[in-house]
């Protein structure tokens, strides 16, 4: 069984900084995929950013980047220059074509405050 | 864009009442699921659907049930809804063979259980 772990439940950032959201993962599987989810106040989720393990070069979604390291099964996501609309529930998922229906699992999330 | 619609935003009910809540998706997608979403814990799977009239257990599936007559329709049932039922619960859907598309998600319904 594969288990995702946010250890931020809060964080908060000044607009135009940066943060890094943290997300370990531990899995036996080799092939899987790693997604951010951004869900912001009263709105529906949405994907931020996602990585396939087998690509060794780091997604980035403009201001989005995750730092993925396999050896340490960590996959943290960089914001660069924070914006209001940025604060949210961001969530660190899991799959793997091993999954039956592509099931995800969640870490606990990180509720991420941008403050002007 | 895909849409996913849940038919409530807000649902209040009482306990031992037989609650419906109703998902649809309009992408055609194979795969439907339902989650529940508690602060601390994220989302935590409850069932999943890869087709029609099929269904699998997630990883808390003890007090309710689902439902899928239609490929664009995945219903939870809570059968006797308790007070520790009461939470957000948000329906996704997703294409089958490709891990790494995205799960697109409803608003949620945010039920609580009197």
């Amino acid at each position: 069984a594969q288990t995702v772990t946010q250890s931020q439940p809060e964080m908060s950032v000044q607009e135009a900084e940066t943060v890094t959201l943290s997300c370990t993962y531990d899995t036996s599987e080799n092939n899987y995929y790693l997604f951010w989810y951004k869900q912001p106040p009263s709105r529906q989720m949405i994907l931020v950013i996602r990585q396939e393990a087998y690509k060794q070069q780091n997604a980035t979604e403009n201001r989005f980047s995750v730092n993925f390291q396999k050896a340490a099964k960590s996959f943290s996501l960089k914001i660069s220059d924070s914006q209001l609309g940025d604060t949210a529930m961001y969530f660190c998922a899991f799959t793997s074509n091993n999954n039956a229906g592509n099931m995800l699992t969640f870490g606990g999330g990180t509720r991420l405050m941008v403050k002007p | 864009d895909v849409k996913v619609t849940q038919s409530s935003r807000y649902l209040v009910k009482r306990t031992g009442e037989k609650v419906f809540l109703e998902c649809v998706q309009d992408m055609d997608h194979e795969n439907m699921f339902w989650y529940r979403q508690d602060p601390g814990l994220g989302l935590r799977l409850i069932y999943f659907s890869y087709d029609v009239k099929m269904k699998e257990k997630g990883d808390i599936p003890e007090g309710y049930s689902v439902s899928r007559e239609k490929k664009e329709r995945f219903s939870l049932i809570l059968e006797s809804a308790s007070t520790n039922q009461t939470s957000m619960y948000l329906c996704a859907s997703g294409l089958d063979w490709l891990g790494n598309q995205p799960q697109h998600f409803g608003d949620g319904t945010r039920l609580s259980i009197l």
